[in-house]
């Protein structure tokens, strides 16, 4: 079975690019969750979907940072402009969420490093 | 005081060795205790999952939860050089589905063959 897919796995880029993280979560499952990974403050919860619906954004660090699942096999996140330290490894995970709630599954995540 | 609190290590044990990794935690409203498994430059990977209170066995892995003390293990027995990788604590309020985890920082563990 295929597991969550993040694309690109590496990116580079200058500071204030656009840079546009993607993910493809487990078929038929309905929440999707986008996790930022540094060495000082480890794993942290930046959004997450449930039905598509954006149902917490309290992580998400500040106004250049935006997330959007137009589908339930497609979610972006997007940085705007970027700065170096959003430098960082952003995975991505899903689960199905109803009677019996399914733990999260992980995607091999986005290495960005911004310059 | 962070929510979740893991000695990030390194560990480092000899081949066949029980290892125990533990992490502690300030939320009494988890419910939901999660071990990830994470080898460099790849994601986390789900061991363990467990709700409330209890022990719960999977081969060579046996995750325990107190929570009357908010603490909680995990052990691995007859350990082999492929258990080398950073192990994460994760915990949710709800179905560790339903809603984002808190994780610990993960604890670097080294197995020499």
């Amino acid at each position: 079975d295929a597991g969550v897919i993040q694309s690109p796995r590496h990116e580079v880029t200058e500071m204030g690019q656009e840079v546009t993280l993607r993910c493809k979560p487990i078929s038929g499952h309905n929440s999707l969750f986008w996790y930022r990974q540094t060495m000082m403050r480890g794993l942290e919860l930046l959004i997450y979907f449930n039905n598509n619906v954006p149902i917490d954004d309290s992580g998400m660090p500040e106004d250049r940072f935006s997330a959007k699942m137009p589908n339930a096999s497609f979610s972006t996140l997007k940085i705007q402009p970027s700065e170096p330290r959003d430098s960082a490894v952003y995975f991505c995970a899903s689960s199905l969420v109803g009677t019996g709630n399914q733990p999260q599954h992980f995607g091999d995540g986005t290495r960005l490093s911004i310059l | 005081q962070k929510e979740v609190e893991q000695d990030p290590g390194p560990l480092s044990v000899p081949e066949g060795a029980i290892v125990s990794l533990n992490c502690t935690y300030s939320n009494s409203a988890f419910q939901y205790f999660m071990w990830y498994r994470q080898y460099s430059r790849k994601g986390p990977e789900l061991l363990m999952y467990t709700y409330s209170s209890g022990n719960k066995e999977d081969g060579r892995f046996t995750a325990q939860v107190d929570k009357s003390s908010k603490y909680i293990s995990l052990f691995i027995r007859d350990s082999q050089p492929s258990d080398s990788a950073t192990y994460l604590c994760a915990m949710s309020g709800s179905g560790g589905g339903a809603d984002g985890l808190t994780f610990g920082k993960g604890t670097h563990l080294i197995i020499q063959p």
